[in-house]
């Protein structure tokens, strides 16, 4: 039971433009979500995180939406760089633990 | 500040042997969770230790064990490996009782390739 889907395996996206990476979730007594990066042999990265009482969460150039009645977050990177280039792990949890991750989706941004 | 830290780094181990990875956390970080990865998937939940105690469990066989110190550092043990254990080895660390919603901060993990 696959309670955290990210359906887009990968993403690409022309330097300076919008990146938006999607997730949905089925457990509705997750509380709080977050996105991570990941680099090829590296361990995942925080990048951003939302409690499940704001819809929207804003850290520089990274906004987090929230959207409960769907069960739907997503990550939006605006300018993208060519440096966002990774695999982006959205995640779920009670409180922040055990949490439960999706499969990931793959960015590239183009030069 | 240091962050997480793992090792060793990469492990070669062959079936049916045994296998104990070590996690330090962040300074000051009270609870050390550990998360299997692997190819193509994104991480899988194993434990979590708060001041030494379980305090969660995910679905995996009891060949998975784990112990956290008194420092906080902590161990994750697999015996009887199988091929299918071969996977990237995650700790995160996180400092819960500050804030209601805290966040995981992942080490660089260990690679265990299993023969």
């Amino acid at each position: 039971d696959q309670q955290v889907k990210q359906n887009s395996p990968s993403l690409s996206v022309q330097e300076g433009r919008i990146s938006i990476l999607n997730c949905d979730y089925t457990n509705s007594m997750f509380d709080y979500f977050l996105w991570y990066k990941k680099y090829p042999a590296e361990g995942p990265t925080f990048l951003i995180s939302i409690s499940s009482i704001k819809d929207k969460n804003e850290d520089g150039r990274f906004t987090v939406f929230l959207n409960k009645s769907a069960k739907h977050l997503s990550l939006h990177i605006v300018p993208s760089q060519p440096g966002d280039s990774a695999v982006y792990f959205c995640a779920g949890g009670l409180y922040g633990n055990k949490l439960v991750f999706g499969a990931g989706t793959i960015l590239r941004v183009k030069s | 500040d240091a962050g997480v830290t793992q090792s060793p780094t990469h492990l070669i181990k062959t079936r049916g042997q045994q296998v104990t990875l070590r996690c330090s956390p962040i300074s000051g970080h009270k609870s050390v969770s550990w998360y299997q990865q692997v190819l193509g998937q994104g991480p899988q939940f194993i434990f979590q230790y708060y001041e030494k105690e379980e305090r969660g469990r995910g679905n995996f066989p009891d060949r998975f064990s784990a112990r956290q110190f008194p420092n906080y550092s902590s161990e994750l043990n697999v015996n009887a490996l199988l091929l299918g254990d071969s996977a990237l080895y995650l700790c995160a660390s996180s400092s819960p009782g500050q804030e209601i919603t805290d966040t995981q901060y992942f080490g660089p993990g260990t690679r265990l390739t299993v023969l």
